[in-house]
């Protein structure tokens, strides 16, 4: 198994740019997630989704959309992106609430 | 607002040394986490645990539910142990989906 991953690894954008970051697994797992991580602060959720067709935000899901068609894929989309934020994001994936999560390697997204 | 809080922020080790880290959280939980994360690199769940301990190797979590509480050790510490230590939460009720993260520990052991 690949496991969690992410495409993507460095990015940079110029404001106002539009772009989406990959994630995929391969584990049938249901519920996947998107995190930021900012120097200072602790992992913060974007959005998730537990299951192909159903999604809900996070804690900072502004300036974000998310889509989930398949149980394998839940891609992010920046729609006009801005220099806050610049930031990793991270992907994760877990089988259910009981169970561990299993993160992606990161992308790093740099706005000027 | 419920949080997470781990002490120390940044800890400094001689090779061999017994580390614990700690994290503390404010309300009753479902679950707590211990992940890893090194410099530059991906995030890797090292324990999920709601009572107890459990043990992998040369760590070792703990969790007090009644002192809403969790330590993380670290026996006969090496330098490839060096990395951000990340302590998150599930809170009960509410949105029980989400996970609440502490900033981290940055652990330093030098050889």
């Amino acid at each position: 198994n690949a496991g969690v991953t992410q495409t993507p690894k460095f990015q940079v954008l110029k404001t106002g740019q539009s772009m989406t970051l990959q994630c995929a697994q391969d584990m049938n797992h249901e519920y996947m997630s998107w995190y930021r991580q900012d120097p200072g602060m602790g992992l913060r959720l974007i959005h998730y989704s537990v299951g192909a067709g159903i999604t809900d935000q996070g804690e900072v899901p502004n300036g974000y959309n998310v889509s989930r068609s398949t149980t394998e894929d839940f891609p992010l989309r920046l729609l006009s992106a801005a220099p806050s934020q610049t930031s990793v994001y991270f992907c994760a994936s877990r089988e259910d609430l009981s169970q561990e999560q299993y993160f992606g390697p990161g992308t790093r997204l740099t706005v000027t | 607002k419920n949080e997470v809080e781990q002490s120390p922020q940044n800890l400094t080790a001689q090779e061999g040394e017994f580390i614990t880290i700690n994290c503390s959280y404010s309300v009753g939980i479902s679950a707590l986490h211990w992940l890893q994360q090194h410099p530059g690199g991906g995030i890797v769940s090292l324990f999920m645990l709601s009572s107890g301990k459990k043990k992998h190797g040369r760590l070792i979590a703990t969790i007090n539910i009644q002192e809403k509480h969790s330590s993380l050790h670290i026996t006969a510490s090496h330098p490839r142990d060096s990395a951000v230590y990340i302590c998150a939460v599930r809170y009960s009720g509410g949105s029980n989906y989400k996970l609440t993260f502490g900033k981290g520990t940055l652990l330093t052991v030098n050889p």
